[in-house]
Formats: structure tokens, C-alpha cells, sequence
């Protein structure tokens, strides 16, 4: 079946500018999550959506990063105002229930963003 | 808060050798314990799993137990192969979602 899917796969910005990045989860699951990998930082958890609610925004690092999920499907994690600092693999991923529980998380590719 | 230490690599192994990749956990509470790999080029995706104490999750040729007393869930494989080459990710999930280590590189050469 279709895994979870995210686009573009590359992006390439200037600073200052806003950016859109979607993620589309595995039909059925109700939890989705960002994160964030890069080099110096490792893998870093961003948001937390439990059908179209976010109760975990604990990872978001300002407030120029923000996410929302539509129909308790698709999600979109924007950043204003790029900094070069922003410069990473967002990752998606989506489970069917609760990861403490054991549920396994299924990740996206990932979208490569480059701050110039 | 919860964290998650595993060794840095990069390690190097010949083919057949024995792979321990050592990770310990912090956590206020009973995490549940992951290993994920990221193949080259590949995206993440989930190795094995343990829910509770004394579990042993297992695929591919590898293991890990999840051990309390010493909040420890070592990735081990007895013979590794070229292809086991990838990048080794211990995490641990509280309050579901996943905190994860620094990620461990291993190359496995002929």
C-alpha cells in the first residue's frame, strides 16, 4: 500500500522567505508527526497531531514555524521568515495509534530544505 | 527529561563480524523502546521494538533487549553483511513521540 508521502522533495529559498511543506500520512493513521534531522542536531521532534488537534507543539523551535492538519489527513509545516539556521530533512510520519503503546511510526522521505 | 545516549560511530566491521551498538535511556517513566535504520539514501524506517521490561525485539538477524535495571536496549548481530550498512537510530517513546538518539553509522566492508 501507499506509505506516507511528502513534497517537494527538495526546496531551495532565500532567506527571509516563507515556505510550505506537506506531508500526506497513511490513510487510517490518526497520529502524525514532524521532525527535524540535520547534522548538528541529530533527529529532533517538532509537533504532534492527534486527529486535526495538536496536543504536543513542545519541538516547534519559534514562531515562525507553525503546522496545521486538514480532515485529519494532510498536514502542512510553514516556516517564516527562513534562516539559514532552518536548513534541514523535515521528516513526516504517521501511526495508527499511540507510539508509547508500541505502534510503529512510518516515515516519509523527508524534504530537503536549503536556506541561501 | 527523557533522552536517549547511544555510542557515536562511525563504526567499521568486517563482513561476519559481531556488531554490538551500545544505547542507554533516560526517562521518567516506562518508555516504550525502538531501533530504527536509515539506509542510504533510504528513508527511516523501524528495525525492532520493545514494549516493556525483559522484552527482546528481533528481525533481520537482529536483537535488542530492553533491560531495566541498567536502562539499556544494546542493538546486537551475530554476522553482519555489506548491505547492514546504514545509519543505527535508538529511541524511546514516553508520551508518543519519539525521542531519538545522535544515530550511529555503520560500514561493513567485504
Amino acid at each position: 500500500g501507499a506509505g506516507v508521502s511528502q513534497s517537494p522533495s527538495n526546496k531551495v529559498t532565500e532567506k527571509g522567505k516563507d515556505v510550505e511543506l506537506r506531508c500526506d500520512p497513511i490513510s487510517g493513521h490518526t497520529a502524525l508527526y514532524w521532525y527535524r534531522q540535520s547534522l548538528g542536531q541529530g533527529l529532533e521532534f517538532l509537533i504532534y497531531f492527534q486527529g486535526n488537534s495538536a496536543p504536543d507543539k513542545s519541538g516547534l523551535p519559534s514562531d515562525r514555524f507553525s503546522a496545521e492538519r486538514t480532515g485529519g489527513s494532510v498536514s502542512t509545516l510553514t516556516i517564516q521568515r527562513t534562516q539559514q539556521e532552518d536548513s534541514a530533512v523535515y521528516l513526516c510520519a504517521s501511526s495508527l495509534g499511540r507510539t508509547s503503546g508500541g505502534y510503529e511510526q512510518y516515515f516519509g522521505p523527508g524534504t530537503r530544505l536549503t536556506v541561501t | 527529561g527523557n533522552s536517549v545516549t547511544q555510542m557515536e560511530g562511525p563504526v567499521t566491521l568486517s563482513e561476519e563480524a559481531f556488531l554490538t551498538i551500545n544505547c542507554t535511556y533516560t526517562a521518567t517513566g516506562y518508555p516504550s523502546l525502538f531501533w530504527y535504520v536509515q539506509y542510504p539514501g533510504e528513508g527511516l524506517q523501524l528495525l525492532l521494538k520493545a514494549t516493556k521490561a525483559d522484552d527482546k525485539g528481533s528481525n533481520k538477524g537482529f536483537e535488542a533487549t530492553y533491560r531495566k535495571e541498567t536502562t539499556s536496549f544494546h542493538l546486537e548481530k551475530g554476522s553482519v553483511q555489506v548491505s547492514d550498512s546504514a545509519v543505527y537510530f535508538c529511541a524511546l517513546s514516553l508520551n508518543t513521540p519519539l525521542v531519538f538518539g545522535k544515530g550511529t553509522r555503520l560500514s561493513v566492508i567485504a
